[in-house]
């Protein structure tokens, strides 16, 4: 495996269900990031973590839930979400404090019902 | 006002043309620049960065004017394939929790007609 994988690619999931998104970076990179780009708008960024530290939260409704348990894994628990949630989610790595651009993962297409 | 400022587009062009995107900034201390291109469904990939002396790649220039704060992407002999979203990112610099903090514009999308 090379690059950033994301699975699942495609979720379908009730409002009540509770699910996780999985991310794993192949790159040595030591921060990660998740994203939510819904149709037609452009990427949110949602959080960050470098060097296996929360470092940003931007509001995110407490029904995402990240989890870095170290600098090649990332997961985005979701519970109880709403038909606006349904998005695709985006997750990134790059290395810091290098400016050479974020890596992305292919994104789970998430659909809630 | 948005930091990355891009015209949405669509631009519709004919295989052949030559396209140009522009792009403007407001944070004057940013301090790298790229083009990302994201197909439909698809996640962003990297297509160049952006240097203050211009830079090509094949039928691809990228400018930036920092005095101006506006970076451009040119497409030569357009093709089929080019038709994509083209994303604007400025590198904002390390930020409090020591990582790049890249800023996305909503992007400008080509489609290319034969």
């Amino acid at each position: 495996e090379t690059g950033v994988t994301q699975t699942p690619r495609h979720l379908v999931m009730g409002m009540t269900n509770k699910k996780s998104l999985k991310c794993e970076q192949h790159l040595g990179h030591n921060a990660m990031y998740w994203y939510k780009q819904s149709a037609k708008k452009p990427l949110e960024l949602m959080f960050v973590y470098s060097l296996e530290e929360r470092v940003e939260n931007n509001s995110v409704p407490s029904r995402f839930s990240p989890e870095c348990p170290n600098s090649s894994h990332l997961f985005l628990h979701l519970h109880t979400l709403q038909p606006e949630d349904s998005a695709l989610y985006l997750c990134a790595s790059s290395q810091v404090p290098d400016s050479y651009g974020y890596t992305f993962g292919s994104g789970t297409r998430l659909t809630v019902v | 006002r948005k930091e990355v400022e891009q015209d949405p587009g669509p631009f519709n062009v004919p295989e052949g043309a030559t396209v140009a995107f522009n792009c403007t900034y407001s944070n004057s201390a940013s301090q790298s620049f790229f083009w990302y291109r994201q197909d439909c469904r698809k996640e962003p990939k990297l297509l160049m960065s952006v240097y203050s002396s211009g830079n090509e790649d094949g039928r691809f220039t990228a400018q930036l004017n920092r005095a101006s704060q506006y970076i451009s992407l040119l497409i030569r002999d357009s093709k089929l394939s080019d038709s994509a979203t083209y994303l604007c990112v400025v590198n904002r610099g390390v930020v409090a929790g020591g990582y790049n903090k890249l800023i996305f514009g909503a992007g400008t999308r080509l489609a290319v007609h034969p």
